[in-house]
């Protein structure tokens, strides 16, 4: 069984600010883990994921995350905020098995602060 | 823009009927994927088909259907339906099923059942 526990559905942060969006996982195999973003009226776009290799993962438009075994977490961070972070961030999970056993977090909104 | 598109953008339909979401994966796709997203639920997966096959089964109803045609466009079906259908389906599409694989979101069809 796998599992993701997102902190905080809401996250409010001041423009230039650091970006921290909590994720721990549970899995009992080793997992595939992703951060997806979802601006309103769109579907989801990656932003990076970690696939066993670099423990420090860099995706898209500043953010990365960092897997932490000993932790089980894969926190999102990006070292300033802009107005256009503004979004719903989803943390996922799945194994190796593939994507259809993909776990979905329920979501974190971060509202940007000018 | 994903590439994937899906029709309709919004659908209201009564309880008790039957409709028909139809997913366009990017060219070269050969999987495609369906999710429900709820404010109840969350964000959940549905099914997964492969090259016309289908692949696995997530939390999906037995009132719900979905193929994949030989052009790998898809549709899922939705019959007798009850208020709480009422959700965002989302179609993704990659080019195979490893989760090395990145997923691409279509921009979700709005099902509104009163």
């Amino acid at each position: 069984a796998q599992s993701v526990t997102q902190l905080g559905s809401h996250v409010s942060v001041s423009e230039g600010a650091l970006v921290l969006l909590r994720c721990n996982y549970s899995s009992s195999v080793p997992p595939y883990l992703f951060w997806y973003v979802q601006y309103p009226n769109q579907g989801l776009q990656l932003l990076l994921k970690y696939t066993s290799a670099a423990t420090l993962v860099k995706g898209i438009n500043g953010f990365e995350a960092e897997f932490k075994k000993s932790e089980t977490s894969f926190h999102l961070t990006k070292p300033s905020a802009h107005m256009s972070d503004a979004a719903e961030y989803f943390c996922a999970v799945t194994s190796q098995g593939g994507y259809q056993k993909v776990t979905f977090g329920t979501g974190t909104k971060l509202q940007v602060i000018p | 823009d994903s590439g994937v598109t899906q029709t309709p953008k919004h659908l209201i339909t009564a309880t008790g009927q039957r409709v028909t979401l139809r997913c366009s994966p990017r060219s070269g796709d050969l999987s495609v994927y369906w999710y429900q997203q709820s404010l109840d639920q969350g964000l959940q997966f549905l099914i997964q088909y492969y090259n016309g096959e289908e692949r696995a089964k997530g939390n999906i109803l037995e009132r719900f259907s979905a193929q994949q045609f030989p052009d790998l466009h898809s549709e899922l079906n939705l019959s007798s339906l009850e208020l709480g259908d009422s959700a965002l389906y989302f179609c993704a599409s990659s080019v195979r099923t490893e989760p090395t694989y990145e997923q691409y979101f279509g921009p979700g069809t709005r099902l509104t059942v009163t």
